[in-house]
């Protein structure tokens, strides 16, 4: 099984909204990321949980807050966004790299995310 | 400071010609690893074919193969007998081994790949 998940497949939300992004993966990874991707752009790194603890955070604005309860979930809380923050969210998983020399990642469906 | 350039903004091959997507990149640690994604129009982020520095042999992946060229850091992506399905936005990336402790998957721009019936 090499599926990550990822929740809701697509968002609306208005600029005083709360939400999350939920992604999930049951392959025993212990590096999980959060990228941004706008259209036709290739995706940008915003955070790294790495044995279920932030080890980058890309300069990210505090709107956007990353959470890894355990090591199978890793979920995205959003407040208070703005429309330029519309974008697809895609979450990616992978064997730690410091455990093997170098793996595959694989990256759930993504959520697409519309700010209004 | 981690570098991969795709030089090929968009393409048009044929269906069932063979097609190359360029890729170089550019890293100073000894260790690392080197992806190819292929991106439909629904965005999904498809996993294809993996290269790590230390491996003897090019990858291959069913149609897929990786001409894994180390000394000029080099790592292109071969699809024989292309189909039309895959027409596709595709992606390298890479990311730097154990002796860096960034563990980020940096992407090229990637190429926009068109099969033509």
């Amino acid at each position: 099984d090499t599926e990550v998940t990822q929740t809701p497949k697509h968002l609306v939300m208005g600029m005083t909204n709360k939400k999350s992004l939920k992604c999930e993966q049951h392959m025993g990874h212990r590096a999980m990321y959060w990228y941004k991707q706008k259209a036709k752009k290739p995706p940008e790194l915003m955070f790294v949980y790495s044995y279920e603890k932030l080890s980058i955070n890309e300069s990210v604005p505090s709107r956007f807050s990353p959470e890894c309860p355990n090591s199978s979930l890793l979920n995205l809380h959003l407040h208070a966004l703005q429309p330029e923050d519309s974008a697809l969210y895609l979450c990616a998983s992978s064997p730690r790299s410091d455990r093997v020399l170098n793996t595959e990642a694989f990256f759930g469906q993504g959520t697409r995310l519309t700010v209004v | 400071a981690q570098k991969i350039t795709q030089t090929q903004p968009g393409m048009f091959v044929q269906e069932k010609e063979a097609v190359t997507l360029d890729c170089t990149y550019d890293t100073s640690d000894p260790s690392y690893g080197l992806f190819w994604y292929k991106q439909p129009s629904s965005g999904e982020m498809i996993f294809l074919i993996y290269q790590g520095s230390y491996d003897q042999q090019n990858a291959t992946e069913g149609r897929y193969s990786l001409n894994f060229q180390k000394a000029r850091k080099s790592a292109n992506l071969v699809i024989s007998a292309s189909q039309l399905g895959d027409s596709a936005m595709y992606f390298c990336a890479m990311r730097e081994g154990p002796m860096n402790r960034d563990d980020k998957i940096i992407f090229g721009k990637g190429t926009r790949l068109h099969i033509l019936p």
